[in-house]
């Protein structure tokens, strides 16, 4: 059974200051890795992806990927009270175009 | 990034009866879409994958014959939900990938189903 794991949350972080988001993944052939942010009632939106081992930045965002530990870790600096929301992780094996999901980390940024 | 439309966003119906949901890939051609369901505080569900042109391929536990999906063409496939029941009460979100195998997904807005 291939699975995405996460802490579910909620994790709670100071207004301006860094979260940081982890995932690990149980099957060692995935090749892509995403994170995509859900809001409330609304469906998810791709963030950010990162395909190949290290650091990858966006803005505020940089996403971390170690294929040997088989986690992938999102941060976000200086946390805004608008990054609240569920924030998933999601795996492919690029085998198929089939994407694994995980449970989702309910992330408050504290005004 | 690519859009995807899904309508209706909200429904009510009655038990028993067939809802028909609509996903648009508005800007590119989608080969594959894929349907979820999401229960309160959970997770994304796999629900079935949708190839244009073929039978969509259901994940374990899903039933064909009440989920219909029909994916006619590049830009649309449709979900019907057949005989809903109370517990088919959910989220459903359709889902296409502009480039094969990126696993780069863009989310129609989903849809609230309600079943009464």
């Amino acid at each position: 059974q291939k699975e995405v794991e996460q802490n579910s949350g909620p994790l709670s972080v100071p207004e301006g200051a860094i979260a940081s988001l982890n995932c690990t993944y149980s099957d060692r052939v995935s090749q892509s890795f995403f994170w995509y942010r859900q809001y409330s009632g609304k469906s998810p939106e791709l963030i950010m992806s990162i395909y190949s081992n290290g650091d990858k930045e966006d803005g505020r965002f940089t996403a971390q990927l170690n294929k040997a530990s088989q986690y992938v870790s999102l941060l976000i600096r200086d946390s805004q009270p608008s990054d609240s929301a569920t924030y998933l992780c999601a795996v492919n094996e690029n085998r198929d175009d089939k994407i694994i999901f995980g449970k989702g980390t309910r992330l408050h940024i504290l005004p | 990034g690519a859009v995807v439309s899904q309508h209706p966003s909200r429904v009510i119906c009655k038990s028993g009866t067939s809802v028909k949901i609509e996903c648009r890939s508005l800007d590119f051609q989608a080969t594959t879409m894929f349907w979820y369901r999401q229960f309160p505080k959970q997770s994304l569900m796999l629900m079935a994958t949708s190839n244009e042109g073929s039978k969509a391929t259901y994940e374990q536990g899903v039933e064909k014959d009440k989920f219909l999906i029909n994916h006619a063409s590049l830009t649309l496939s449709t979900l019907t939900v057949t005989s809903a029941h109370p517990e088919d009460s959910s989220f459903y979100i359709c889902s296409a990938s502009q480039w094969r195998n990126t696993g780069e997904l863009f989310f129609g807005e989903g849809s609230r189903l309600t079943v009464l």
